[in-house]
Order: C-alpha cells, then sequence, then structure tokens
C-alpha cells in the first residue's frame, strides 16, 4: 500500500484556517486520498476524499497537487470543536480496497 | 444518520478469558471491520467481512477470530484473552462498493 508521511502535531488560532498537509509521493493513479478525524473518545469521522480534482464539502476543502503527490486539508475557520487527529489515507480503487489508517496529524485549536 | 453501535465503552476481563466485541450497523451495509488502536501505532486493521458469514484477515488477526451470522451484526473474538490485547477496538462499516466508511465510537478493553 501506499504510504503517506503527515506531521505528528499543529497549532491554530481559533476562527483563522487551517491548512493540514499530507506527502503521498508513491500514490499510483488510482489512489484516492481520503481524509478522516478523530475527535477525543470518539470514532474516526468522514471529512473529504478526492481523486484528482480539488474538492469542498460542509466540512473542509481538499486541495490536490497537479502531480498528486501531495494534498492540503483545509479548514476554513478553525473552531475547538475541530481539535482531533486527522488522518490522510491513500486507498486503491476497487470493491476489495480497505482503509489503512497511519498515526495522522494532532490539531490543537487555541482561543 | 448512519448508525455503528458497539456494545459496550469500556470492558475489564482477566487473563485466559474468551471475550466477546459486539458490533451493529443500522443502514444494511455488506462491508464491516474491526480495527484496534494503539498509542503510536494508529488504527491496526484485525478482520474484515464483506458479506455474511465472509471474512477476511486484516493486518493483524493472529488471536481473534470472528463471526458474521446476521448481515448487521459483526463479532470479535478473543479465545483467551491476554494483556497485549489490552487496547481501543473500533467497528466499522461501509456499503459495498461506496465510500464513506462509518465507525462505531469504541470499546476500551482491558485484560488483566
Amino acid at each position: 500500500d501506499a504510504k503517506t508521511t503527515q506531521p505528528n502535531s499543529m497549532e491554530s488560532n481559533e476562527e483563522e484556517p487551517v491548512h493540514l498537509p499530507c506527502n503521498h509521493s508513491t500514490i499510483s493513479g488510482t489512489d484516492y486520498i481520503h481524509w478522516y478525524r478523530q475527535l477525543p473518545s470518539q470514532g474516526p469521522e468522514y471529512v473529504i476524499h478526492g481523486l484528482t480534482s480539488n474538492v469542498n464539502n460542509r466540512m473542509a476543502s481538499l486541495a490536490i497537487a497537479e502531480d498528486r503527490k501531495s494534498s492540503t486539508l483545509i479548514l476554513h475557520r478553525a473552531t475547538l470543536r475541530d481539535a482531533a487527529v486527522y488522518y490522510c489515507i491513500l486507498r486503491f480503487t476497487g470493491t476489495a480496497s480497505k482503509l489503512t489508517f497511519g498515526t495522522g496529524t494532532r490539531l490543537q485549536v487555541t482561543l | 444518520d448512519v448508525k455503528v453501535t458497539q456494545s459496550s465503552r469500556y470492558l475489564v476481563k482477566r487473563t485466559g478469558e474468551k471475550v466477546f466485541l459486539e458490533c451493529v450497523q443500522d443502514m444494511d451495509h455488506e462491508n464491516m471491520f474491526w480495527y484496534r488502536q494503539d498509542p503510536g501505532l494508529g488504527l491496526r486493521l484485525i478482520y474484515f467481512s464483506y458479506d455474511v458469514k465472509m471474512k477476511e484477515k486484516g493486518d493483524i488477526p493472529e488471536g481473534y477470530s470472528v463471526s458474521r451470522e446476521k448481515k448487521e451484526r459483526f463479532s470479535l473474538i478473543l479465545e483467551s484473552a491476554s494483556t497485549n490485547q489490552t487496547s481501543m477496538y473500533l467497528c466499522a462499516s461501509r456499503r459495498q462498493g461506496s465510500w464513506p466508511q462509518h465507525f462505531g465510537d469504541g470499546t476500551r478493553l482491558s485484560i488483566l
């Protein structure tokens, strides 16, 4: 499985945008990029996913580099409730595909 | 909303006991998964099931088995619990060929 590299931790101020980076230099053409987050004492929660084009939803935006070797999860206005561990995951296309989690980025949000 | 329910949030068992962790989903999903989560190691896949009575080994199946007799229920079994199986266990489900995958809130299992 292709691997991802994320910083162990990041800090942000409340109500400011947050850019969470992810490197995946060995990504293949059929790998989707998924982002999940895990709030304290909860299971992981889906955030967003994409293949080649940038994606937006109510939670976040996903910016994918043109060569697809990196991506960035963008939280437009961080709140205290966004403090969590964020996981960037590559998933190959196919019905048998499954998610392989790394250790993620712990995001701290301060007032 | 999809609901993945794990029967216990906290569980304490003794070494050598047979332990059952239960997971139920209410969205008629074909695929179900069991992970364990340990500090510094992230989530690791133990077993998964593509449909009723089907099961596949994940990355760390040793010491575990699973049962999927009904579509909505996926059980993880520790045949003879050991202290190194103390961990957070997470269940997940998704519709075949569709995303995202939905997780329960986990069972924190302690083996004494």
